[in-house]
C-alpha cells in the first residue's frame, strides 16, 4: 500500500532549540495533517494543510504543504518541555476519498 | 476541540472474557474509525464506518468486530480476549463525504491489558 516516510524517527534536543521534521511520499496528496500524541492519550490535530505551497502557523508551530504535493514539514521554534511527545503526519491521496495514510511518527524528547 | 469520547480509559481483563470498547462523538460526523496502537508505535487502522449500518475492515486484520447502529456510537467488541489483544485502541471520526479533507479527530483511547 501507499506509505509516508516520516523522519527523523526520534529527536533529542535541548530546551530552546528549534525542531524540524518532515514527511515524504512518492504519491501526490491533496491534504496534509500534523498530529501530536502525548503518552497514554489520543493524537491531537495541530495543523491542517489543504493547498500546495500553503504555510500555516499555530503558535510556535509552522507547517508547509510542499509544492510538489509529495511532502510536508513541521517546524517547532524555541522548544519547551511540554513539546515532548510523538508527532504524526497524515495525508489524503489526491483524487481519493479514502482513509488517511499515517507516517510512523517522530518521537521528540526535550532536555530542560 | 474534538468531542469524541471513549470508555473505559483503562481495562485489565482475563483471557477469554468478552469486552466492548465504547466510542461516542457529538460532532455529527458520519465516518468513524478504530485504530490499534502499541505504545510509541504507528497507528494501524482496524475498522471504519461510513455511516449507520456500514462497517469496513481496515488495513490491519483484527479479531474484533464493530457495529454502527447510531451515527454517534461506534463500539468495538472482542468476543474472547487474548494477551495478544493487549494494546491501545483509538477511536476517531471525520465528516463524510469529506468537505475537501478527511480530517480525523481522535478520542483519548482505551488502554487494554489482557492477562
Amino acid at each position: 500500500g501507499q506509505q509516508l516516510n516520516q523522519s527523523p524517527q526520534s529527536m533529542f534536543i535541548q530546551e530552546g532549540e528549534d525542531v524540524s521534521m518532515n514527511c515524504t511520499s512518492s504519491s501526490i496528496f491533496n491534504t496534509w495533517l500534523w498530529y501530536k500524541q502525548d503518552p497514554g492519550e489520543g493524537p491531537v490535530l495541530l495543523i491542517a494543510l489543504y493547498k500546495a505551497g500553503e504555510l500555516t502557523s499555530n503558535g510556535r508551530l509552522t507547517a508547509q504543504f510542499g509544492i510538489t504535493r509529495k511532502d510536508s514539514f513541521l517546524n517547532i521554534s524555541a522548544s519547551i518541555p511540554s513539546d515532548v511527545g510523538i508527532y504524526f503526519c497524515a495525508g489524503q491521496l489526491r483524487g481519493s476519498q479514502g482513509n488517511l495514510i499515517f507516517g510512523k511518527g517522530t518521537k521528540l524528547s526535550v532536555k530542560p | 476541540e474534538a468531542d469524541i469520547y471513549q470508555t473505559p480509559r483503562y481495562l485489565v481483563i482475563g483471557t477469554g472474557k468478552k469486552i466492548t470498547l465504547e466510542c461516542s462523538q457529538t460532532m455529527g460526523h458520519d465516518k468513524m474509525y478504530w485504530y490499534q496502537q502499541d505504545p510509541g508505535m504507528e497507528l494501524h487502522l482496524i475498522h471504519y464506518s461510513y455511516g449507520v449500518n456500514s462497517t469496513e475492515k481496515g488495513d490491519l486484520s483484527s479479531e474484533s468486530t464493530v457495529s454502527r447502529i447510531r451515527t454517534e456510537h461506534f463500539p468495538l467488541t472482542l468476543e474472547s480476549a487474548r494477551p495478544s489483544h493487549t494494546s491501545q485502541y483509538l477511536c476517531a471520526s471525520s465528516e463524510y463525504p469529506p468537505r475537501g479533507t478527511d480530517t480525523q479527530y481522535f478520542g483519548p483511547g482505551t488502554r487494554l491489558t489482557v492477562l
